[in-house]
């Protein structure tokens, strides 16, 4: 089955730099790559997503990278603010439209952003 | 909006005891999924179900079974609860657009 790897696990940077946690996976044919912000006492929820057929996708301030030759993923935030301070996780799926394998997620990624 | 409903929020159960996790969704989605969370540990799929009376192991069911009775209801039996099932619960839908997966709230289960 799928193994995703995250790294770091915790991130530590000032605020308003820039923040990037790396992802990486072990199944080839995996092709669904999203990004999931979980707050404290709160549920996760989907920030960003990407799909194997493109490189990189951007929405504000975030952004997230894909290579797929060496089956690796990021998540770029820049002008980091207090409130991305979270619990990033990223995951890997095998299937789209409908199929119901799941997701394999990463262990997590503390994000302080410090004053 | 997706609105996935986990009834329990907060519970404390005895070892041994018998312990129901309800998940209940709106949209009548097909996919519906148990997974749990541990701090270091991530989220880890514990069963997973397609349709209707139809399921799925995930990558640790053991202690755990399913029942999907209705499309709307997707329910954790824990048969026998152990301490080392302490945890977070989550439960989550698949939307029918690509692989996009919604969570619940959360349960957090104690047990003693």
């Amino acid at each position: 089955g799928e193994n995703v790897e995250q790294h770091p696990s915790t991130l530590s940077v000032q605020e308003g730099d820039s923040a990037v946690i790396k992802c990486t996976y072990s199944d080839s044919a995996s092709n669904y790559f999203p990004w999931y912000k979980q707050e404290l006492g709160k549920r996760p929820q989907l920030i960003i997503d990407i799909r194997s057929n493109v490189g990189e996708k951007k929405d504000q301030r975030i952004a997230v990278t894909l290579n797929k030759t060496a089956k690796h993923f990021s998540l770029h935030i820049t002008e980091t603010q207090p409130e991305d301070s979270a619990v990033y996780f990223c995951a890997a799926s095998s299937r789209t439209g409908g199929g119901a394998d799941g997701l394999t997620f990463g262990k997590g990624t503390h994000l302080i952003i410090q004053p | 909006d997706v609105k996935v409903t986990q009834s329990s929020r907060y519970l404390v159960k005895r070892t041994g005891e018998k312990v129901f996790l309800e998940c209940v969704q709106d949209m009548d989605h097909e996919n519906m999924f148990w997974y749990r969370q541990d701090p270091g540990l991530g989220l880890r799929l514990i069963y997973f179900s397609y349709d209707v009376k139809m399921k799925e192991k995930g990558d640790i069911p053991e202690g755990y079974s399913v029942s999907r009775e209705k499309k709307e209801r997707f329910s954790l039996i824990l048969e026998s609860a152990s301490t080392n099932q302490t945890s977070m619960y989550l439960c989550a839908i698949q939307t029918g657009t690509g692989n996009t997966i919604y969570f619940g709230e959360g349960s957090w289960l104690t047990v003693v």
